[in-house]
């Protein structure tokens, strides 16, 4: 019973590329976050959505943005790939204060 | 500003001994922490809430505010708890940072 769903496992994207990272829920939760996730630094988190069309932006935003124009997709966009944001990325999703957030399985996105 | 510190980046026990898995946090304001667990292979997921005061997997936490920790403990080690493990807090307004992870190895 997969509750959040990213687009893609893995992508491999040229230097300059426009890239778009899809994130899907079922379970009509109002909030959703992208982080990216490296070895030794864990999980950092982009940016946070708390509402259809409302974001914040989290401890690492440069170079990214997010759209999210209805409640269960929550996009994160790479506006000019560059080899330093070779990653994994996980979307998650979030109910009231004090739930548990679901995770989907990461994208592991890799610019040359 | 909110902040998630785990100190060690890499803890080995063996099998049957305690374990006990440090986080410490800072937060202005009243914060709901969390431990998450990524066993291989699979996604992230959550093991315990400090609200629930539960215990899951022979794992409980407890949150000092005192101390601002939420250190995560077990009796005894089993090998099928050899994973990454985060500390988590969420934030007033449901923001949620973790912090850099442990990973457990448990030694048979």
């Amino acid at each position: 019973d997969v509750k959040v769903t990213q687009s893609s496992r893995y992508l491999v994207k040229r230097t300059g590329e426009k890239v778009f990272l899809e994130c899907v829920q079922d379970m009509d939760h109002e909030n959703m976050f992208w982080y990216r996730q490296d070895p030794g630094l864990g999980l950092r988190l982009i940016y946070f959505s708390y509402d259809v069309k409302m974001k914040e932006k989290g401890d690492i935003p440069e170079g990214y943005s997010v759209s999210r124009e209805k409640k269960e997709r929550f996009s994160l966009i790479l506006e000019s790939a560059s080899t330093n944001q070779t990653s994994m990325y996980l979307c998650a999703s979030s109910t009231d204060r004090g739930t548990e957030a679901f995770f989907g399985q990461g994208t592991r996105l890799t610019v040359v | 500003a909110q902040r998630v510190t785990q100190p060690e980046k890499l803890l080995s026990v063996f099998k049957g001994a305690p374990v006990e898995l440090k986080c410490n946090y800072s937060y202005s304001g009243s914060p709901e922490l969390f431990w998450y667990v990524q066993y291989s292979r699979q996604r992230l997921q959550l093991l315990l809430r400090h609200i629930s005061r539960e215990s899951i997997k022979g794992f409980t936490a407890d949150l000092n505010k005192g101390e601002t920790s939420f250190h995560l403990k077990k009796p005894f080690a089993q090998e099928e708890d050899s994973a990454m493990y985060y500390c988590a807090l969420q934030t007033g307004a449901n923001n949620l940072f973790f912090g850099t992870g442990t990973r457990l190895t448990v030694i048979p």
